[in-house]
């Protein structure tokens, strides 16, 4: 159990560039979770995996977001034309498939995004 | 809807002192809560989660929470603080969604330890 793991940790991009984040769950883990973490904020729900399906999308995950888990294992968040607005900390968390959905979330050290 | 309030941005305490972060959720039914712990450049570790059953819980690094539904919170408490507690709190709620779960966080509590 080496833990989930995010890449990069730290991006920094000109406004209106894509930018493309990874996160590696615990093996086994079958959800899978990404959220977006501001200053001063908690983490807040951005989308989330069961497997390789994508079963929710928050309403902050405008058009410019794209997230995929192919395969059920990594996952990938993609921002396109990039704005200042999106700068923040991007978290991943999964669970394990024996919770069920209901249990400790095991974290990521986030991305933290800064678009100039 | 679904939300999680930690009325407390900052809190201070002395090391040795006592703390209790205050946490309020709204979520119509059987709520299940978490709390968890932010260090600087550390990801997110749960500290301790209410389900169901006796309604004290008891959790990691000495910490405890009680769910109080009457009142709608869930407190997280330490008898003593040690200057390694000095961190972000955040509370969480998770309810039933689109076969999973769904979880709401607190806007977080940042704790300061005085030596």
């Amino acid at each position: 159990d080496t833990g989930v793991s995010q890449n990069p940790r730290h991006k920094i991009t000109k406004r209106g560039q894509n930018v493309t984040f990874r996160c590696d769950p615990i093996s086994e883990h079958n959800r899978l979770y990404w959220y977006r973490q501001t200053l001063g904020q908690g983490p807040e729900f951005l989308t989330y995996f069961q497997n390789e399906a994508q079963l929710e999308k928050s309403r902050l995950l405008s058009d410019r977001f794209s997230a995929e888990r192919p395969k059920g294992s990594f996952s990938t968040l993609e921002i396109q034309r990039t704005e200042q607005g999106d700068s923040a900390m991007y978290l991943c968390a999964s669970i394990p498939r024996r919770d069920r959905g209901l249990g400790e979330q095991y974290f990521g050290p986030g991305t933290r995004l800064t678009v100039t | 809807a679904q939300s999680v309030t930690q009325p407390d941005i900052h809190i201070t305490v002395s090391e040795g002192a006592s703390l209790e972060l205050r946490c309020n959720y709204s979520y119509g039914a059987t709520p299940y809560l978490f709390w968890y712990v932010q260090s600087p450049g550390q990801g997110l570790q749960l500290l301790l989660k209410y389900f169901s059953g006796d309604t004290l819980v008891q959790g990691i690094k000495g910490f405890e929470a009680e769910f109080k539904r009457s009142q709608s919170s869930f407190n997280l408490r330490k008898p003593s603080v040690h200057w390694s507690d000095a961190a972000e709190y955040f509370c969480a709620v998770g309810f039933p969604t689109s076969g999973t779960y769904k979880y709401i966080f607190g806007t977080g509590t940042r704790l300061k330890v005085l030596a």
